[in-house]
């Protein structure tokens, strides 16, 4: 059964630095999102993104975050210049359609640590 | 802005028990989806089970079953003969069908351990 990977599994980086997380939706799916979980508390919405546009963000989703699609398969999340609020469980999904209440599909996301 | 709330962090059930999930929502809106989401160790969220807001009947996928109250804003999730495959960190997530929104607002999840 086709899956959403995300790589890597952990990342450990410098407040400061650039990070950028990778994510490969299903094939055929034409909705991306990502979603992120501080340690302990509730499953955020980060940012839709459809036809190579951003769809919808959150308030979270400032100008240090980023969403690109470089090429037919993956899908990134770059955070500019991490800080230390930055660590948590960051999820991708993907989703055939975007309405209708179709399923979303999620990575088993990329644990980021901001030291 | 809506919010979910799962007021039960963590719950333990017997091997072949029933267990029951509590999920309540907050929300103005009148057309949206319900859904409860698995989250195994180390694993990916996997759906298991929707409702659409507009349908009465409570939505069942084999040994999972909801109860789901609109006037009241609950959205139970019922897990009959419960395996040791079922534990797992369940969310339940709220998702508008009105204005084009995509994104899932999710409750805080309930840890489930299954007792052999």
């Amino acid at each position: 059964e086709p899956e959403v990977t995300q790589t890597p599994s952990h990342q450990v980086t410098q407040m400061g630095q650039e990070v950028i997380l990778r994510c490969v939706p299903i094939s055929n799916h034409l909705y991306f999102y990502w979603y992120r979980q501080i340690l302990g508390q509730k499953v955020e919405f980060l940012v839709s993104f459809y036809n190579n546009e951003i769809s919808e963000k959150s308030e979270i989703f400032d100008d240090q975050f980023s969403v690109e699609r470089p090429d037919g398969s993956n899908f990134t999340l770059k955070i500019r210049s991490t800080k230390l609020e930055d660590s948590a469980m960051y999820f991708c999904a993907s989703s055939r359609q975007g309405t209708l209440g179709y399923e979303q599909y999620f990575g088993p996301g990329t644990r980021l640590t901001v030291t | 802005a809506q919010t979910v709330t799962q007021s039960q962090p963590e719950m333990s059930v017997q091997e072949a028990e029933t267990v029951t999930l509590s999920c309540t929502y907050d929300t103005s809106e009148s057309d949206y989806y319900l859904f409860w989401y698995k989250q195994p160790p180390s694993r990916q969220m996997i759906l298991v089970i929707r409702q659409e807001a507009y349908k009465q009947q409570n939505a069942t996928e084999n040994r999972f079953s909801v109860n789901f109250q609109k006037a009241a804003k609950s959205f139970s999730l019922k897990i009959s003969d419960s395996q040791l495959g079922d534990a797992a960190m369940y969310f339940c997530a709220y998702r508008s069908a009105m204005g084009g929104s995509e994104k899932l607002v999710f409750g805080k999840g309930t840890k489930l351990t299954v007792n052999p």
